[in-house]
C-alpha cells in the first residue's frame, strides 16, 4: 500500500459547486495531518491543517478518520481561484521529524 | 521578511557537471529541508537538517550533499549530475517546537529552482 495515496484526478466542476477529494495513509500511528495547495509551477503552501474533530476554514472543511486511515477535504462554493493541485502531507510516524506527500489531487474550476 | 529564498531559478547542466542549489531563510527556524519533485510526482524529501550542524538523509539522497553551517543556510550539492536529476528542487524551513512534526508544525517552501540536466 502506498504510504498517502490520492486520486490524480483532474477533479473539472463549475463555479459554485462542492468538491469534496479524500487521501488515504499507511500508516495507523501517523499523527500529523494537513493539506496544501501547489498552483501550477509554484511552491507548496499550507491550506490547513487538520484536526481530530475536523475543521474549518471559510469554504474549507477538512475530517480526519483515523479508523479508516482517511482524510478529506471539503471545499464549497468553488472558485476559480481554487484551481490548483491538493496535496495531502501526513507525519507518517510518531516522534517522526518529516511528512509524507501524496502526490496531490488536481482541480480546474470553469465559469 | 523574504521568507525562503532560492537560487538559481533555472538552471541548465550537462553530465557530470556539478553545482550548489542555495537556499536561505530569514524566519530564524530551526528545520529545514530539500524536496524534489517531479513531474506528476510528489515531493520526495532528499535531506533535513533538524539545526546548525546536524543533517539526516530523507529518502533520495543519493547523488546530494548538504551542510548546514548557520541556522539560515542550507546548500544542497549535486556532484556528478545525472539526467535522472532533472527536476524541480524546493527548499522548505519551518520552526519545530517538538522531535516530531505537530499539526501546528507548517512548513513554508522556497519558490524552487527549476534544474536540466542534459
Amino acid at each position: 500500500r502506498k504510504e498517502v495515496e490520492q486520486d490524480p484526478g483532474p477533479f473539472n466542476v463549475p463555479e459554485g459547486a462542492t468538491v469534496a477529494f479524500n487521501c488515504t495513509y499507511s500508516n495507523s500511528a501517523s499523527q500529523s495531518f494537513f493539506w496544501y495547495r501547489q498552483d501550477c509551477r509554484k511552491e507548496p503552501k499550507l491550506l490547513m491543517s487538520v484536526y481530530s474533530s475536523g475543521n474549518e476554514d471559510g469554504r474549507f472543511t477538512a475530517q480526519l478518520n483515523r479508523a479508516s486511515q482517511y482524510i478529506s477535504l471539503l471545499i464549497r462554493d468553488s472558485k476559480l481561484s481554487d484551481s490548483a493541485t491538493y496535496l495531502c502531507v501526513v507525519n507518517m510516524n510518531s516522534g517522526y521529524s518529516t511528512l509524507t506527500f501524496g502526490k496531490g489531487t488536481m482541480l480546474l474550476v470553469s465559469p | 521578511n523574504a521568507g525562503v529564498t532560492q537560487t538559481p531559478k533555472f538552471r541548465i547542466l550537462k553530465i557530470g557537471q556539478s553545482m550548489t542549489l542555495q537556499c536561505t531563510q530569514d524566519m530564524n527556524h530551526n528545520y529545514m529541508y530539500w524536496y524534489r519533485q517531479d513531474p506528476g510526482m510528489g515531493l520526495k524529501l532528499i535531506y533535513y537538517s533538524v539545526g546548525a550542524g546536524i543533517t539526516d538523509k530523507g529518502e533520495v539522497p543519493n547523488g546530494y550533499n548538504v551542510s548546514r553551517s548557520t541556522t539560515e543556510d542550507f546548500p544542497l550539492r549535486l556532484e556528478l549530475a545525472a539526467p535522472s536529476q532533472t527536476s524541480v528542487y524546493f527548499c522548505a524551513s519551518s520552526l519545530q517546537r517538538g522531535t516530531s512534526v505537530s499539526r501546528t508544525d507548517t512548513q513554508y517552501f522556497g519558490p524552487g529552482t527549476r534544474l536540466t540536466v542534459l
